[in-house]
Formats: C-alpha cells, structure tokens, sequence
C-alpha cells in the first residue's frame, strides 16, 4: 500500500460511455498527477494539480477532462474514448515545496479497455 | 527534445548481479530517479541522485554521472521477486519529469 488508492482497478467501457476514474491520497501531499501508461512506452504525464492549481498538458485530448475538488481527491473523466486510449491510467502525489521535489506515490493504477 | 534511454528487456540469474543502464537528455537536470513496478501494480520509489556518485540502498545502488548524462540501477544477489520493471526519470529544469520506458527485468533460477 502506497497512501494512494484508485477505483476502479479495471474498467471495459464503450466508445459512447462517459465514465470517471476516481484518485484518492492520504498522505497529506498537495500534488497530485494524472499519467496514462501504454505498453512499452514512457509514462505520459497527462494532467498535474500542484498547490491548488491546475497544469495542463496541452497534447491530452479534450475528451479527457481532470477535476481535483481538494487536495485529497482527483478525478479524471472519460467520454467518447478511442480504442486507442486503451491503457493503464496511473494517479500520483507528491509533497511539493518551493522547487524542492520529492518522490512521487502512485496508486494501483485503473486498467482501461476501449471497445 | 527531452529524451531517455534504457534498454528494453534484461535477463539474468537468481543470485547474480545486474546493471541497468540509463542515459538522459533534458533541459536542465535537477536529479534522477528509479521506480520499481511488478507487473499489475503500482510503481514505488528506489533512488534518487542529484550528485555525482553512487548510492547504496542495501542490494540496490544507484550511480549518476551528470556530465555524461548517465545512470545505472545496480542489483546485487538477485532475487526472483526482483522481476519487474525499472523506470529511470529524470527531472528537468520544469522540475518536470521525464520518464524512460522501462526496462523489464527477468530473473531466472
């Protein structure tokens, strides 16, 4: 266990669907962080939500939409996915403070599948 | 580009000692670090290095060159619960990290 927990683990959903994939930590950080991790490829930062304020990344699709309603949650909804956003979706969260990194916790990570 | 480099799949004994390699590219550095993640579940912290040298964390080590823009993952006395996938990520001037693809790690008995 890592603090960090993710629902759900596993996920089939069809093109149409809308769905949220859901990102909770308790570890008191204040950073938290979308990734979407494809077979043999680096992991993909889609999204972070640091110090109470969004980044974004400007090459995640619009049909990915992230929602951080406080430092403890994270939410990243899906509608009119492609097959080809089907991956391992990874939330994570770190303790950020003024320049100094710290390492980041990652949760079990939700399996999604495109139909 | 911000790139990194590391081999894709390694194989070696239970036992034995391996290296895994990493080389960087990045818009300024602010240090490097290793994950460990089974298959199926969550990456987890190893090292990190922001200076040159080598750091010893029980059977694993981690080096860094920051000139020749380096690092390798060292495993001493290999253990089948080993196997996984080891991910180098460097973090840039951003203090964004850059991540490489893993490197899939196969420990034979």
């Amino acid at each position: 266990e890592t603090g960090v927990t993710q629902t759900p683990r596993h996920l089939v959903m069809g093109m149409t669907n809308k769905k949220s994939l859901k990102c909770e930590q308790h570890l008191g950080h204040n950073a938290m962080y979308w990734y979407k991790q494809s077979a043999k490829k680096p992991l993909e930062l889609m999204f972070v939500y640091s110090l109470e304020e969004r980044v974004e990344n400007n090459s995640v699709p619009s049909r990915f939409s992230p929602e951080c309603p406080n430092s403890s949650h994270l939410f990243l909804h899906l509608h009119t996915l492609q097959p080809e956003d089907s991956a391992l979706y990874l939330c994570a969260s770190s303790q950020e403070s003024g320049g100094n990194y710290n390492e980041q916790f990652f949760g079990p990570g939700t399996r999604l599948t495109v139909l | 580009g911000q790139n990194i480099d590391q081999p894709t799949e390694m194989t070696a004994t239970e036992g034995a000692i391996v290296q895994i390699n990493c080389t960087y590219q990045t818009s300024g550095f602010n240090g490097l670090f290793w994950y460990q993640q089974h298959a199926g579940e969550a990456p987890t912290f190893l090292s990190y290095n922001v200076l040159d040298g080598l750091e010893e964390k029980g059977r694993f080590s981690s080096f860094l060159s920051r000139s020749k823009g380096y690092s390798y993952l060292l495993l001493k006395e290999l253990q089948m619960k080993d196997s996984a996938s080891y991910l180098c990520a460097a973090l840039d001037s951003n203090y964004q990290l850059i991540w490489g693809a893993g490197t899939k790690l196969i420990i034979k008995p």
